[in-house]
């Protein structure tokens, strides 16, 4: 149990388009999911936490107008990268933390990660 | 503003011998410490997690230690294999919530 997905694996996009990436929890739901970014042979960076039905919250240094995040369902939630340039290219990983999964509350479940390239 | 520092960057180790690595933590309201290890490419993977009210933990060959007082947390691998070559991450958290990760560090396992 405890499986997120992530959809696309990988994304090549030319610079100034807008690409979307979907985080999703399989088999419990996620009343929290956070968006990590991680750039080659560095740590992961949290860039912001994104709570059901409600606004995401931000980290400090994170744009919010060019990484939209939604959380609509306890299940899906979205990560739009806006008018995406080459500096923005880089591997980002959802992970969930869920309630009510008996002895792992505080444990996030990561997705397998998606591989942007902007050209 | 929250902060882990962990060390080493690198560390090799010959098959059989331990393995330690350290971190340090910031934010004195951090009661969770996963550790993950991730492999190229690849999502990172839990592999052993103490909270603040526990000084010590152990799952097989894995250990970790806690010292709230000093904000030190440590991984011990022992009987190392090469498969357990990897990169490790340490975190601090506060209930799972606001991680923040260290450096990493890139463990070599030679046969």
């Amino acid at each position: 149990g405890a499986v997120v997905s992530q959809h696309p694996s990988w994304v090549i996009c030319k610079s100034g388009t807008s690409v979307k990436i979907e985080c999703r929890s399989l088999d419990f739901q996620a009343t929290t999911m956070f968006w990590y970014r991680q750039f080659p042979k560095q740590s992961l960076m949290l860039m912001a936490t994104s709570n059901e039905g409600s606004k995401a919250t931000y980290e400090q240094g994170v744009e919010k107008d060019k990484f939209l995040i939604n959380h609509a369902s306890l299940t899906l939630s979205t990560l739009t990268v806006t008018s995406a340039h080459p500096e923005d290219s880089s591997f980002y990983i959802c992970s969930a933390r869920g309630p009510g999964l008996a002895g792992v509350h505080y444990e996030q479940f990561f997705g397998p990660g998606t591989r942007l390239t902007v050209l | 503003g929250e902060n882990v520092e962990q060390h080493p960057s690198t560390l090799s180790v010959q098959e059989g011998d331990s393995a330690v690595i350290k971190c340090t933590y910031s934010d004195s309201a951090s009661n969770y410490f996963p550790w993950y290890k991730q492999e190229l490419g690849k999502r990172p993977q839990l592999i052993i997690d103490i909270r603040s009210n526990v000084g010590e933990k152990k799952d097989q060959r894995i250990a970790v230690t806690l010292n709230k007082t000093a904000k030190h947390f440590s991984l011990h691998i022992t009987e190392t294999q090469p498969e357990d070559s990897a990169v490790y991450f340490c975190a601090a958290s506060w209930s799972g919530f606001k991680t923040i990760f260290g450096a990493g560090t890139r463990l070599f396992v030679k046969a």
